[in-house]
């Protein structure tokens, strides 16, 4: 019930392309869900995020689209740049004991985008 | 830069030995969590610390523990390696302990273990 589970596992996109990485959980406790990049050799760095109260959410030309009914969500990278390339983590976030959040991150994707 | 500090940055080791990781976090934030990235099981949260004293753990193993101290830095011993105890360490932190702020990572430790 703590997984995310990530897809696809590697991505390659034309340079102005959209990027869209799909995730799913089953956990409703759920109730956050941020999207990490990590470039190689750095730690993740938060991307975007979301609620569930919320059906999208646009940052520049990343988006997220959250389906909760299906316990779904997606990035999308608009007009994707070879600057893109990297490991993209979708995570979900619950309240646990001690008042204490934690992130359960998926498996990655490695999206490469050609120039 | 998220602001946050690690070291070492890599650290070569033999099977059965101990090793500390050390993670500084950013100014003001009070919380510090760890997690090990491995090609096989991917991130993983380990523990979490808040203002000293331990919130919420994870997959962590009896043979790692850590602590964090009264300047808010932390550390992750890791003892009686395995050769699958090879990974990267990162360390993050955060404001507060329940709340969504973010979670800002560090650099990384790679540790290989031979």
């Amino acid at each position: 019930q703590q997984q995310v589970k990530q897809s696809p596992q590697s991505l390659i996109v034309q340079k102005g392309g959209i990027s869209i990485i799909n995730c799913a959980y089953e956990n409703t406790a759920f109730d956050y869900f941020p999207w990490y990049q990590q470039f190689p050799g750095k730690g993740p760095a938060l991307l975007i995020a979301i609620r569930p109260d919320v059906s999208e959410k646009k940052e520049g030309r990343f988006t997220i689209s959250f389906n909760k009914s299906a316990k779904q969500f997606s990035l999308h990278i608009m007009d994707s740049q070879p600057g893109d390339s990297a490991t993209y983590f979708c995570a979900a976030s619950r309240i646990s004991s001690g008042s204490a959040r934690q992130l359960t991150f998926g498996s990655g994707t490695q999206l490469t985008v050609l120039p | 830069d998220s602001g946050v500090t690690q070291t070492p940055k890599h650290l070569i080791t033999a099977t059965g030995q101990r090793v500390t990781l050390r993670c500084s976090p950013r100014s003001g934030d009070l919380s510090v969590y760890w997690y090990q990235q491995s090609l096989d099981q991917g991130l993983q949260f380990l523990i979490q610390y808040y203002n000293g004293e331990e919130r919420a753990k994870g997959n962590i193993l009896e043979r790692f523990s850590a602590q964090q101290f009264p300047d808010l830095h932390s550390e992750l011993n890791l003892s009686s390696l395995e050769l699958g105890d090879s990974a990267l360490y990162f360390c993050a932190s955060s404001l507060l302990a329940g709340s969504t702020d973010t979670q800002y990572f560090g650099p990384g430790t790679r540790l290989t273990v031979l």
